[in-house]
């Protein structure tokens, strides 16, 4: 069974500063992860994800993750953080059965609120 | 429209209503599913519908019964709900079941239990 831990569920920092969000992944297989961001009253929207290429995974809004498959990592970073970026952040891994079978479901953490102070 | 769209937005029902969700792709997907967002729990997986089979439903409770008349819509009908079920639902949509496919969510709809 796969999981994801995000740690911290609560992270404040200021505009322009960086943002780090924690993701920890446990998966039998090599997995496919994912950033989802959600803002207030609407659905997710996917930031970014990683599916076995480029280690470092460039997204939306100037997000960007590093998949470290030592530390079964998937921190989610921003150089410098802006009022927009106030929103929950979702880390989610997909099953990969064995084989290579796949099911498309997705794991979801339990989230962090990231808020922005001026 | 664009996307995935959810009607109603808001539901208030007391416990021996009767009420449906209705979801609605333009993306052309095969999959859809269905999922719960309660307040401080993770979001959970409820039912998997792919070319308008179901193939996967979580243990969800038979008062939740899901539909999916054609690949581009998907119900969930509701019948004699608990004050527990009250949460945001949420629909999404995938081209179809692979795993590194994007899930494109609609905006849920916020469901009230009296």
């Amino acid at each position: 069974a796969q999981s994801v831990t995000q740690l911290g569920s609560h992270v404040s920092v200021s505009e322009g500063a960086l943002v780090l969000l924690r993701c920890n992944y446990s998966s039998s297989v090599p997995p496919y992860l994912f950033w989802y961001v959600q803002y207030p009253n609407q659905g997710l929207q996917l930031l970014l994800k990683y599916t076995s290429a480029a280690t470092l995974v460039k997204g939306i809004n100037g997000f960007e993750a590093e998949f470290k498959k030592s530390e079964t990592s998937f921190h989610l970073t921003k150089p410098s953080a802006h009022m927009s970026d106030a929103a929950e952040y979702f880390c989610a891994v997909s099953d990969v059965v064995a084989g290579g079978t796949s099911y498309g479901k997705l794991t979801f953490g339990q989230g962090t609120i990231l808020t922005v102070h001026p | 429209e664009t996307g995935v769209t959810q009607t109603p937005r808001h539901l208030v029902m007391g416990m021996t209503n009767k009420k449906s969700l209705k979801c609605e792709q333009h993306l052309g997907h095969n999959a859809m599913y269905w999922y719960k967002q309660s307040a401080k729990k993770p979001l959970e997986l409820m039912f998997v519908y792919s070319l308008e089979e179901r193939v996967e439903n979580n243990s969800v409770p038979s008062r939740f019964s899901p539909e999916c008349p054609n690949s581009s819509h998907l119900f969930l009908h509701l019948h004699t709900l608990q004050p527990e079920d009250s949460a945001l639902y949420l629909c999404a949509s995938s081209r179809d079941r692979s795993s590194y496919n994007e899930q494109f969510f609609g905006p849920g709809t916020r469901l009230t239990v009296l």
